[in-house]
């Protein structure tokens, strides 16, 4: 069955500098893979997907991210942080299983001035 | 698109009572999430349909939860009766089949039962 680990359950960076959220996979089968955001208070909006095409995916507001299948990672960047970018992300990906979706715990980005 | 919406945004109730929440997918989406979010436990599936029809209701708490799914545009979540320990954040889902299950979530219903 599929899991989706997340390295981090916090990383604060300072404004304009890089982000980097992780995540690693496991799966017997090429996944499907997700990334979310969810600001405070508000309900999760899709930032990019990876569904066996390109192996970098650009996503909205500057993220993007790279499926590694050698490392099994499939980590989110973003060159220059701004504060808006301060919330929970989630790695999900595809299962084999009846659950279509495998959530990781989450990583909260906080963005300091 | 007005994508997902639900109803009521918060809900504040007392324990025993009957809670109801309900959801609207985005139009011709054909598959239909029900998620409950508390910061012990995280992002749960509850339930989810297909065309209408439950698919796999094992994350369902327990019998004092259940979902419908009467038509395409609706679906409704209801708690009988009513538990603190049942304090969360509710959203719905939906997607189209064939898109690699991306799921478009709506805004979220924050129930609180005193």
């Amino acid at each position: 069955a599929q899991s989706v680990t997340q390295l981090d359950s916090h990383v604060s960076v300072s404004e304009g500098t890089p982000v980097l959220l992780r995540c690693n996979y496991s799966s017997s089968y090429s996944p499907s893979l997700f990334w979310y955001v969810q600001h405070p208070n508000k309900g999760l909006q899709l930032l990019l997907k990876y569904t066996s095409a390109a192996t970098l995916v650009k996503g909205i507001n500057g993220f993007e991210a790279e499926f590694k299948k050698s490392e099994t990672s499939f980590h989110l960047t973003k060159p220059s942080a701004h504060m808006s970018d301060a919330a929970e992300y989630f790695c999900v990906g595809t299962n084999s299983g009846n659950t279509p979706l495998v959530f990781g715990k989450g990583t909260r980005l906080s963005v300091i001035a | 698109d007005a994508g997902v919406i639900q109803s009521p945004r918060h809900e504040v109730t007392e324990m025993g009572q009957e809670v109801t929440l309900r959801c609207k997918p985005i139009s011709g989406h054909d598959y239909l999430f029900w998620y409950r979010q508390t910061m012990m436990r995280g992002l749960e599936l509850l339930i989810y349909f297909n065309n209408n029809v439950p698919i796999d209701d094992s994350g369902m708490p327990e019998d004092r939860f259940s979902a419908k799914m009467p038509n395409a545009s609706f679906s409704t979540l209801k708690i009988q009766p009513s538990e603190p320990r049942d304090s969360a954040v509710y959203f719905c889902a939906s997607s189209l089949s064939g898109a690699a299950w991306t799921q478009y979530f709506g805004p979220g219903t924050r129930l609180l039962v005193l």
